[in-house]
């Protein structure tokens, strides 16, 4: 079964970079045609997704995220990452790294990592 | 396209029935609507994908249905372990996936 797990800062200043890592163990991130992604939740609200990638390097994003969004892929850590510019307090939220199956959907989540956009 | 949920909040007993609704604003593929459960202070599970398909480990007293514009997910008899939130989300659209704004079950 696979696992995901995010890691990165959990404080970023306005106007910074936000970066988030998402570590897949319990399989290869290369194995099967699935596509990676990212998705966030600001407390107490819904899910918005954010993008994902497939091993390959394609991605696709959100397009009302993409002007500042970057999603890349590490096959040899077994990683993929978030990375997302000019962050505001409307960045904040809780992220989740999630894989899509070969349903279409997100079968399997990251236990999500919060971040705060503060000065 | 959006997604909207009904209702927002249901307070129901163990043991009940429970349709959840979700509509979307214009007719969207059965392939691409799926459920998803989320209990506090956890990421949200897959239930449901393809509209009625149950996802892995998923007990079969959740069950989905719906075309066109309707869709719902049935709870045949709710554990106590059910209370959450729960999500409809289409993909394939723009962007590429949506989710309803949820619907709360609560004791």
């Amino acid at each position: 079964q696979v696992q995901l797990q995010e890691s990165g800062p959990g404080l970023v200043k306005p106007s910074q970079t936000l970066s988030l890592t998402c570590t897949v163990s319990g399989g290869s991130i290369s194995s099967g045609s699935v596509y990676w992604s990212w998705i966030r939740q600001p407390a107490g609200e819904g899910l918005e997704w954010i993008g994902h990638i497939d091993t390959s390097g394609s991605s696709t994003y959100n397009p009302s995220l993409k002007s500042r969004l970057t999603i890349s892929v590490d096959t040899s850590k077994n990683q993929f990452s978030l990375r997302l510019n000019s962050v505001t307090a409307a960045d904040t939220a809780l992220y989740f790294c999630a894989r899509v199956g070969m349903t279409g959907a997100q079968d399997s989540w990251g236990q999500g990592t919060l971040v705060t956009v503060s000065s | 396209t959006v997604l909207t949920q009904s209702p927002g909040t249901l307070s129901l007993s163990p043991g009940e029935r429970v349709t959840l609704s979700c509509r979307a604003s214009q007719s969207v593929s059965s392939s691409y609507l799926a459920w998803y459960q989320q209990k506090v202070g956890q990421a949200p599970r897959l239930l449901i994908y393809g509209a009625s398909s149950r996802a892995t480990g998923i007990p079969d007293r959740f069950s989905g249905s719906g075309s066109g514009t309707d869709f719902t997910l049935t709870i045949s008899r709710l554990e106590p372990e059910d209370f959450a939130v729960y999500y409809c989300q289409l993909y394939g659209s723009s962007p590429l996936y949506i989710f309803g704004q949820g619907t709360k079950l609560e004791i």
